[in-house]
């Protein structure tokens, strides 16, 4: 599968932790999203990098969250001192822009539950 | 602000039936449409885009400016049609930043 790929697809950890979300997008898409969905919603965009630039964050993104590209390609969202209100899928998308209208890909999505 | 709304959680039809799943938005300015569909135990794809203007699996929405809707709509459902199905708008910003409806569960029953 060559699609957007995200590591790991589920994770429990304890409030106060920290946690780490990878995202490997498709290779050569320079664009980069992270989304967030809890349950009964849509997703929620959080943040968006072109190459390793991070564009745009969400007001969603507190001082807790950071995501970072540093090469231009994975991506990782860190989420520092969790808490019960993180619990959440992130979903990681990725496109470039020319292709197919700049269709988005998302991947499977990174299940958190703080406990 | 930017919404997409999606009236109904969950639409239940039968084979064969007409199904239309409704969604309607507020934007100030003009904003490009889609819908995203979710089969169980898959990711979140494109289905279509108002731009596009085709029909995808018999599926077809149009955009009605005056209405602020792009209802999506398939004339005889297919048991395979079933999945969760999100409504979404992208904010001209010069990348896609994409705003989502609350989803509608469309359940075809045999």
């Amino acid at each position: 599968d060559t699609g957007v790929s995200q590591d790991p697809r589920h994770k429990i950890t304890k409030r106060g932790q920290n946690v780490t979300f990878r995202c490997d997008p498709i290779s050569e898409h320079n664009r980069l999203y992270w989304y967030r969905q809890t349950l009964g919603q849509g997703p929620e965009f959080l943040t968006y990098f072109q190459n390793e630039a991070q564009l745009e964050k969400s007001r969603l993104l507190s001082d807790r969250f950071s995501a970072e590209r540093p090469k231009g390609s994975f991506s990782t969202l860190e989420i520092q001192r969790t808490e019960q209100g993180d619990s959440a899928m992130y979903l990681c998308a990725s496109s470039s822009k020319g292709t197919a209208g700049n269709t988005i890909y998302f991947g499977e999505g990174s299940w958190l539950t703080v406990v | 602000a930017q919404r997409v709304t999606q009236p109904e959680k969950l639409l239940s039809v039968f084979k064969g039936a007409p199904v239309e799943l409704k969604c309607n938005y507020s934007y100030s300015g003009s904003p490009e449409l889609f819908w995203y569909v979710q089969y169980s135990r898959q990711r979140l794809q494109l289905l279509l885009r108002h731009i596009s203007r085709e029909s995808i699996k018999g599926f077809t929405a149009d955009l009605n400016k005056g209405e602020t809707s792009f209802h999506l709509k398939k004339p005889f459902a297919q048991e395979e049609d079933s999945a969760m199905y999100y409504c979404a708008l992208s904010e001209n910003t010069g990348f896609q930043k994409l705003v989502f409806g609350t989803g509608t569960r469309l359940l075809v029953s045999p």
